[in-house]
């Protein structure tokens, strides 16, 4: 499986853009890039994905860089309520995989 | 819309001994799938069904777990018998399934799971 690279933790100020990165040199021309964030006791919700061009959602932003071997994901304005775990994740191939393989994503925290 | 459901919320049981967990998908989708987070770890697919057909179960110890989606529907996930190593979250996801891959998870609530 295609792997990502994630930074461990990253802090923010509340009402400032996050910019969260991540690697994926050895992605295939078929993967998707997926985001899911981890709220404290919940379970993974979808944030946001991409194939090749940048995308634009009501949650954030996908920058993808153009030999798509890195990403980034755009928190516009940090709340309170974006402290959680972010996951980048390569979806595996086309078929019936809609196989999402976690790693241990980017711990974010927002102070006021 | 309803999300997915899981039940129940937490569990503590002794090891050797046996466990189940229910999960109820959106409806209408087609594909349903188990997760196992350790803490501090993401989620590990265990096994992921399509309809009532297995899809993908290689990461499932299939000597103490097993899972079943009869008719389609609701799916549960058993551990017989429970290790300690088995204490984790179980998260049930679901997605409208087949192509394209791009399609996004659901994921319910989880099941809290310590075994002592």
């Amino acid at each position: 499986d295609a792997k990502t690279t994630q930074p461990n933790s990253m802090e923010s100020n509340e009402e400032e853009p996050v910019h969260l990165p991540c690697n994926h040199s050895t992605i295939s021309g078929t993967d998707y890039i997926h985001w899911y964030r981890q709220l404290p006791s919940q379970g993974p919700e979808y944030v946001i994905h991409g194939l090749t061009s940048n995308v634009n959602n009501r949650m954030a932003s996908l920058a993808i860089a153009e030999d798509r071997k890195s990403s980034t994901l755009i928190l516009h304005r940090a709340t309170l309520r974006d402290a959680a775990v972010y996951y980048c994740i390569l979806r595996v191939g086309m078929e019936y995989g809609n196989k999402l393989v976690f790693g241990a994503g980017t711990i974010l925290r927002v102070k006021s | 819309e309803a999300g997915v459901a899981q039940s129940p919320r937490y569990k503590i049981i002794e090891k050797r001994q046996s466990v189940a967990f229910w999960c109820n998908p959106i409806s209408g989708h087609a594909t349903l799938y188990w997760y196992q987070q350790i803490l501090g770890q993401g989620p590990k697919l265990l096994i992921q069904f399509q309809n009532n057909g297995v899809v993908d179960d290689s990461q499932l110890p299939k000597d103490r777990f097993s899972a079943e989606r009869l008719k389609g529907v609701d799916s549960t996930l058993k551990i017989q018998p429970a290790k300690l190593e088995d204490s984790a979250v179980y998260l049930c996801a679901s997605s409208l399934g087949g192509l394209p891959s791009s399609y996004e998870q659901y994921f319910g609530p989880g099941t809290r799971l310590t075994v002592t």
